[in-house]
């Protein structure tokens, strides 16, 4: 198996551009989590979707923040506009419906907001 | 929020000695996980616990679990170069939410 697999790994960008992150989850897994980690703030429980529905939508920032899963094997992670603070490395992570409740992560997208 | 809490927020030991790792948690768990990561790379599962039970082993690894005091450790036997990462802790209290804490970082030296 491949693994979730992230996209871009690392993108640069100027403040108020759009930007937009891609996850492929396990094949098989229905749940998808999007985290964001920081130094100051630890790892973040963005949103999650179970069965391509938004389960909970409680820990993304602000209405810059938005995402989509169109089908099972693919989800969005969308800023716009992009602000400095969204610097941050942003994981993707899925697990599946028979497991014990395990993530298994991406190796993430690190966003540097100029 | 029942986002966890490592203690020491980082260990240095020699390669060989033992290292243990404290997490303490808010409410009510259904279970709680270990994680490992390396530096820039994605967080891998290391061992699950359920809140029933008490004491967990794989490997080198040893977790215990104790809910009236709302706290784990994680201890790594004879602790080797590549174990240098860092170690969080999560918790969930009902359905797929996974909350994490804020890590400890391991260093093992030769």
């Amino acid at each position: 198996d491949a693994g979730v697999i992230q996209s871009p790994r690392h993108e640069v960008t100027e403040m108020g551009q759009e930007v937009t992150l891609r996850c492929k989850p396990i094949s098989g897994h229905n749940s998808l989590f999007w985290y964001r980690q920081t130094m100051m703030r630890g790892l973040e429980l963005l949103i999650y979707f179970n069965n391509n529905v938004p389960i909970d939508d409680s820990g993304m920032p602000e209405d810059r923040f938005s995402a989509k899963m169109p089908n099972a094997s693919f989800s969005t992670l969308k800023i716009q506009p992009s602000e400095p603070r969204d610097s941050a490395v942003y994981f993707c992570a899925s697990k599946g419906q028979m497991n014990t409740g395990e993530l298994f992560f991406g190796e993430g997208s690190r966003l540097t907001v100029l | 929020s029942q986002q966890g809490e490592e203690d020491p927020q980082a260990l240095s030991i020699q390669e060989g000695e033992n290292a243990t790792m404290n997490c303490s948690y808010k409410t009510s768990i259904n279970n709680l996980q270990w994680y490992r990561q390396n530096s820039g790379r994605g967080l891998v599962h290391l061992i699950l616990i359920r809140s029933n039970e008490r004491e967990k082993h794989s490997g080198r690894l040893r977790v215990t679990l104790d809910t009236s005091k709302k706290s784990s450790s994680l201890l790594i036997t004879a602790s080797r170069a590549a174990d240098t990462a860092s170690y969080f802790c999560a918790t969930t209290g009902g359905g797929n939410k996974l909350t994490f804490g804020t890590g400890t970082q391991l260093k093992v030296e030769l």
